[in-house]
């Protein structure tokens, strides 16, 4: 148990579902990310909230929805998926944005998204 | 290509051997971080090195990081078959906070 927690652990839906997966977090951290992990691929930075307010939208597809109704809650509402958005998707926070002073991520376990 | 890109691709070794792992980036960088992964997991932190310094150990650990040629590298002493796992590098810099950017990972398979 890492302080992050991230439902539901796994989730298959179709391409006209309308899901949304959830991240929460009890650390006091300040940031709060979606990370998309695709086989073979780097981790794709999707989405950045600092202090609630997004800080960045590394260009991904509207079908992807973030919402941050506070610091320590992140979700991320999916709408019209396609196959190719099956992925393990991972959230994170940090206490200051990751990069800035010594500021690390910690992950949740992540939410194996499969779309049929 | 990617910021952060580890090498080798995949590692297979004997327990009780050591297991190294490089990692290099392109840009200046504040920090750079390792993360390990266990099978569809999360990731977790193992160990911070700042830009100005060159070694630094934490348990069965030790990384370096040469600035000047943009590399670090990641040592796990006495391999155990629990350190099995996709061990990542991650930079970061102050102008680009909160955007760490992750290679594409070397998988450790440490066999009993």
């Amino acid at each position: 148990e890492t302080g992050v927690t991230q439902t539901p652990r796994h989730l298959v839906m179709g391409m006209t579902n309308k899901k949304s997966l959830k991240c929460e977090q009890h650390l006091g951290h300040n940031a709060m990310y979606w990370y998309k992990q695709s086989a073979k691929k780097p981790l794709e930075l999707m989405f950045v909230y600092n202090f609630k307010e997004q800080t960045e939208n590394n260009s991904v597809p509207s079908r992807f929805s973030p919402e941050c109704p506070n610091s320590s809650h992140l979700f991320l509402h999916l709408h019209t998926l396609q196959p190719e958005d099956s992925a393990l998707y991972l959230c994170a926070s940090s206490q200051g944005l990751a990069g800035a002073g010594a500021n690390v991520l910690t992950f949740g376990a992540g939410s194996r998204l499969t779309v049929l | 290509s990617q910021q952060g890109e580890e090498d080798p691709q995949a590692l297979s070794i004997q327990e009780g051997e050591n297991a190294t792992m490089n990692c290099s980036y392109k840009t200046s960088i504040n920090n750079l971080q390792w993360y390990r992964q266990n099978s569809g997991r999360g990731l977790v932190h193992l160990i911070l090195i700042r830009s100005n310094e060159r070694e630094k150990h934490s348990g069965r650990l030790r990384v370096t990081l040469d600035t000047s040629k943009k590399s670090s590298s990641l040592l796990i002493t006495a391999s155990r078959a629990a350190d099995t796992a996709s061990y990542f590098c991650a930079t970061a810099s102050n102008t680009n906070a909160g955007k760490s950017t992750f290679g594409d990972g070397t998988t450790l398979t440490v066999k009993p």
